[in-house]
């Protein structure tokens, strides 16, 4: 499968925990985005690299956030001491510059 | 601050109708309007997209319509089947920096045999 694929599918974790997500791009396409989804609405957008650099962060993603994209292959997303609000799908979605964007399954979020 | 908007909520449709879902932007900005169908539990798909030099384009069952003036496009299914069933978002960006995408709310759509 060359598509983007996420690790994760799903995880359960207890409020306080610190998680992890990863997402692998398709191979060669240089921006990396993550979004987050909650139910019955569209992704929003949290934050994107282009090769290994992070250019952008939303104001959605709070200190607890944080993502990074070393040597500009895989990306990781990482949220530290979680809250219930964080409960979510995580989307990643990859593209060549200037390109459609390709999503991945996506990471779905509990948080008890 | 909604930047784009979507409608209907939901929508259910009898097979071979024709569903149509609108949307309506703000921002001039934006270049690049695609439409993603989504799953449940899958990622969102892109079916069709258009830019606003075109008032509308057509790749197979899914035609997009597109109305500069009014700030809108809208998204028609052919010959629905049940198999269309899913959510679908509508989507918009500007070419130019994040190229982030700004999306709709969604819309649930049922296609009954």
């Amino acid at each position: 499968d060359t598509g983007v694929s996420q690790d994760p599918r799903h995880k359960i974790t207890k409020r306080g925990q610190n998680v992890t997500f990863r997402c692998d791009p398709i191979s060669e396409h240089n921006r990396l985005y993550w979004y987050r989804q909650t139910l019955g609405q569209g992704p929003e957008f949290l934050t994107y690299f282009q090769n290994e650099a992070q250019l952008e962060k939303s104001r959605l993603l709070s200190d607890r956030f944080s993502a990074e994209r070393p040597k500009g292959s895989f990306s990781t997303l990482e949220i530290q001491r979680t809250e219930q609000g964080d409960s979510a799908m995580y989307l990643c979605a990859s593209t060549p510059l200037g390109e459609t964007q390709y999503f991945g399954p996506g990471t779905r979020l509990l948080v008890l | 601050q909604q930047q784009v908007k979507q409608s209907p909520q939901s929508l259910i449709v009898q097979k071979g109708g024709i569903p149509i879902i609108n949307c309506a932007y703000e921002n001039t900005a934006f270049d690049y309007f695609p439409w993603y169908q989504q799953f449940p539990g899958k990622g969102p798909a892109l079916l069709i997209a258009i830019r606003p030099d075109v008032s509308e384009k057509k790749e197979g069952r899914f035609t997009i319509s597109f109305n500069k003036s009014a700030k809108q496009f809208s998204l028609h299914i052919m010959d629905s089947q049940p198999g269309d069933s899913a959510t679908y978002f509508c989507a918009a960006r500007k070419d130019q920096g994040a190229q982030k995408l700004v999306f709709g709310q969604g819309t649930r759509l049922t296609i009954n045999p």
